[in-house]
């Protein structure tokens, strides 16, 4: 049973592109909530997808979207990218109430 | 909002030494509270959890008791070996362990041999 996997494993980016991840969810699970996690600090919740809408979002600019396909895989879309943007992004999913399980993540290095 | 607040390192320790890890939180409601732990180089994996006051959550030796009266869910393990090297990281959800996670700024535990 394959775990949440997400893609690239890393990125390197200039300041002011556009910058897409990716993420497939555990097997079982509907719900994907992304976070962004800057070097030594907890991650923070970006926000949160279920049946292919935005049902949760937490305090980031609307530089950062998402989407959800009816597959239930994942992508976060940043735009315009800054130097403070670079950080490990952590995708999660769940399915009810249950916990969430976490993917190995994306380093994003801005430059 | 909801926060936690935990004890933050780096701390390091002998293995077979006694391991408390501090975190408490303010949320509304009733949240559910969860340890993850980040090993080098990986993504977050819970270690265990707790959903109602007094409720003990345990698991590969750790143990986490809620404790609504004094707002805490401190980690404890009675000894530790060179392999829980990790970060460790305290959170809350205000339902199951769905809803978005609010963590603390993490610990970074390294054990000696």
């Amino acid at each position: 049973d394959a775990g949440v996997t997400q893609s690239p494993t890393h990125l390197i980016k200039t300041r002011g592109q556009q910058v897409t991840l990716r993420c497939s969810p555990k097997s079982g699970h509907d719900t994907v909530s992304w976070y962004q996690q800057a070097l030594g600090q907890g991650p923070q919740f970006i926000f949160q997808y279920y049946e292919e809408e935005e049902r949760q979002r937490g305090n980031f600019p609307d530089r950062f979207s998402g989407h959800q396909f009816p597959n239930y895989s994942s992508e976060l879309n940043v735009n315009a990218l800054l130097l403070g943007d670079s950080a490990l992004y952590l995708c999660a999913s769940s399915h009810l109430l249950d916990e969430q399980f976490f993917g190995p993540g994306t380093r994003l290095t801005v430059l | 909002g909801n926060s936690v607040t935990q004890m933050e390192g780096p701390v390091t320790l002998s293995e077979e030494a006694f391991l408390t890890i501090n975190c408490t939180y303010t949320a509304t409601g009733y949240p559910s509270l969860f340890w993850y732990v980040q090993y080098p180089g990986e993504g977050l994996q819970l270690l265990l959890k707790a959903t109602k006051a007094d409720d003990k959550g345990s698991n590969k030796g750790f143990e986490a008791t809620y404790r609504k009266e004094t707002t805490s869910f401190h980690l404890e393990k009675g000894s530790v070996q060179v392999s829980d090297s990790a970060v460790y990281f305290c959170a809350l959800s205000d339902r199951g362990g769905s809803e978005k996670l609010v963590f603390g700024k993490g610990m970074k535990l390294t054990v000696n041999p």
